[in-house]
């Protein structure tokens, strides 16, 4: 069965710092990769998505940035944290048009 | 642009008390309406899906309809464990969320 990972699970990080988020995937192979930024209270914003190693696509122009070095692997990341960068972070994967299946998520307060 | 419209924001039911949860949505081009149940401090955990007008899927308590403008989350004699977040999510060339239905279902 697949199953996917993020790490850290809380982050507590100064104004201006940098940032590194992971995501894996396990039990499957050329997955559809895709982070989510949920504000309090809110709906799922998405931020980056990948088809394949190294494909990067932006959906919201931002101080952050997205790579995906291994076929399982998808990384977030900032040079510079900002308040507004604050909230919880969600990891996702999928097949080509199925559902997407969520992991448990990384909570991020910028100080 | 793909919207998608989820009420009440916010429900409190009685334990037993059945309920519906609404998930309006346009679209172009629906290939998916998708159903997720969210606890505090974790990630959705997928429900549904729904493909066409008409089409109906149950699991426990829950049952999802949808046609072509909407789709609805019926509970039927909720119990206390059912209490979350419900999102429901659409997919035309991205996958479009709505701001989800926080359900509280008091013993």
């Amino acid at each position: 069965s697949q199953t996917i990972h993020q790490w850290p699970a809380t982050l507590v990080q100064p104004v201006g710092s940098p940032l590194s988020l992971e995501c894996t995937v396990e039990g499957t192979s050329n997955p559809n990769l895709y982070w989510y930024r949920q504000a309090a209270g809110r709906g799922l914003q998405l931020l980056f998505y990948s088809v394949g190693i190294g494909q990067i696509s932006s959906e919201v122009p931002q101080n952050l940035s997205a790579s995906r070095p291994q076929d399982r692997q998808f990384i977030l990341s900032s040079k510079k944290l900002l308040l507004s960068d604050s909230g919880f972070y969600l990891c996702a994967w999928n097949r080509e048009g199925n559902e997407q299946f969520f992991g448990p998520g990384t909570r991020l307060t910028v100080l | 642009e793909d919207q998608v419209t989820q009420s009440p924001e916010a429900l409190r039911l009685q334990e037993g008390e059945s309920s519906s949860l609404n998930c309006s949505y346009t679209v172009s081009g629906l290939r998916g309406l998708f159903w997720y149940r969210q606890d505090p401090g974790k990630g959705p955990e997928f429900l549904f899906t729904l493909y066409s007008a008409g089409e109906e899927k149950e699991k426990e308590r829950l049952k999802a309809t949808l046609t072509k403008k909407e789709s609805f989350l019926h509970i039927t004699a909720p119990k206390p464990e059912d209490s979350a977040t419900y999102l429901c999510a659409v997919q035309g060339n991205m996958l479009t969320f709505g701001g989800g239905t926080r359900l509280m279902v008091k013993p």
